[in-house]
């Protein structure tokens, strides 16, 4: 089935820097979504993205979906102790009724 | 806004146990989606309903079942349970229309934790 191939697994940084994550798929995805995720909580969405291409900025966070359908990156500038969390990306191909989701990136952030 | 809502947040069964998940979406949301996510893992793709019907299934095991309801609130009934269950269970909605086209996403609820016991 499809698969979606996300790193890094885990980041430590110090508050300020930049983050940078990204994900791929063995397969053409049309839709690329990244999600937020706190302990014990749904995901929430930070930023969807629907064309090849397609850079999509939300504050602090940017992404972009990958000309050859098969990638996506997550930017996240100037970070903040906020920013604690797993984020996820996901994608779904054409006409798909579920989204498959990445291994998911756990970021923390040292102060 | 009114957002996915799942009931209840916590539950702990026993094993061979039956366990029921509610979801109510989003209104005026046709498609949800059941997900199950382990401890320290990616969330996995069980179930989903579009107007009232299955679309889609994945890793869902022959010992659960779920549906959709005329008022598009869904169910999911877990039976036999075993510890390998436990787990959170996240459901989603999306608006009507193609899902995932530009416009169009989904959205989860906080999520339902099942601890078998």
């Amino acid at each position: 089935g499809q698969q979606l191939n996300q790193s890094p697994q885990s980041m430590f940084i110090q508050e300020g820097e930049d983050v940078s994550m990204n994900c791929t798929s063995s397969s053409i995805f049309n839709t690329w979504l990244w999600y937020k995720q706190e302990p014990g909580e749904g995901p929430v969405l930070l930023i969807a993205l629907y064309k090849a291409g397609e850079l999509t900025s939300n504050g602090r966070l940017t992404a972009q979906f990958g000309i050859t359908r098969k990638d996506s990156f997550l930017n996240i500038s100037a970070s903040i102790p906020s920013d604690v969390g797993i984020y996820f990306c996901a994608g779904a191909s054409q006409g798909a009724q579920k989204l498959v989701f990445g291994q998911g990136t756990r970021l923390t952030i040292n102060p | 806004a009114a957002g996915v809502i799942q009931s209840p947040r916590h539950l702990i069964k026993e094993k061979r146990e039956t366990a029921t998940l509610k979801c109510y979406p989003i209104p005026r949301h046709d498609t949800v989606y059941w997900y199950q996510q382990g401890p320290g893992q990616d969330p996995q793709f069980l179930i989903s309903f579009y107007e009232k019907m299955q679309s889609d299934k994945g890793s869902i095991p022959d010992r659960f079942s779920a549906q959709q309801f005329s008022d598009y609130h869904s169910e999911l009934n877990m039976s036999s349970l075993e510890l390998g269950d436990s787990a959170l269970y996240f459901c989603a909605s999306s608006p009507p229309g193609t899902v995932l086209i530009s416009g169009n996403t989904i959205y989860f609820g906080e999520g339902s934790w099942l601890t078998v016991v």
